[in-house]
């Protein structure tokens, strides 16, 4: 198993601004996750973040927005850019280690964020 | 498009009483269906795959291709069993992309003393 910690746990931001959320592994994994899970909603994917590649985003998704970053292999930052309060949601890192299906995924204890 | 369908937001049963979460998906193929779990100030984890027959803390989901639905069930809930309860496929890999997995929004259970 991987032991998963996410900063900040959660945040009160103001409209406009950024806020950079990490997400570290206590070991190192092939593959990273972040997901979103707004009030009330299924877990969403984000992107997926491999070392040395560039993000992978999902469909409603793009980097301007949420800039993704996966300088080795057990830690990536996601950056939810000029914000908005439909941003409020909680913001999940997960990860996969290398030869293991993508259904044996370990998730952080996720990032509350609330935009005013 | 793939997708997982929870039509319950919310379950409530006594201690005792057996209990079905229900899970529809859509799915083009051989879906590879799961369930996860998160208790209350715990990080979501993985409790069941289909694939694995298995079941675990008493749980146990049966893959029904003709109903394309993969119910949670156990026979007997306990007051512990109290958890957000997922239900999730992998999607195959689009183009570019990679595998993922596609979550229903969840059930709610509550079991009561």
């Amino acid at each position: 198993s991987a032991v998963i910690s996410q900063k900040p746990s959660r945040d009160i931001c103001q409209r406009g601004t950024s806020l950079t959320i990490q997400c570290q592994v206590d070991s190192q994994v092939t593959m990273m996750f972040w997901y979103r899970q707004q009030p009330g909603q299924s877990l969403t994917l984000i992107a997926t973040a491999n070392q040395g590649s560039e993000a992978t985003y999902e469909s409603g998704f793009v980097i301007d927005k949420f800039p993704i970053s996966r300088p080795n292999l057990t830690f990536s930052t996601l950056t939810v850019s000029n914000m908005s309060p439909e941003d409020s949601s909680i913001y999940l890192c997960s990860v996969a280690g290398q030869g293991v299906t993508i259904d044996t995924q370990y998730f952080g204890p996720g990032t509350r964020l609330t935009v005013l | 498009a793939q997708r997982v369908t929870q039509p319950e937001k919310l379950l409530s049963v006594f201690k005792g009483a057996p209990v079905e979460l229900k899970c529809n998906y859509s799915y083009s193929g051989s879906p590879e269906l799961f369930w996860y779990v998160q208790y209350s100030r715990q990080r979501l984890q993985l409790l069941l795959r289909h694939i694995s027959r298995e079941s675990i803390k008493g749980f146990t989901a049966d893959l029904n291709k003709g109903e394309t639905s993969f119910h949670l069930k156990k026979p007997f809930a306990q007051e512990e069993d109290s958890a957000m309860y997922y239900c999730a496929l992998i999607s195959p890999r689009g183009q570019g992309g990679s595998e993922k997995l596609v979550f229903g929004k969840g059930t709610k259970l509550t079991v009561n003393p």
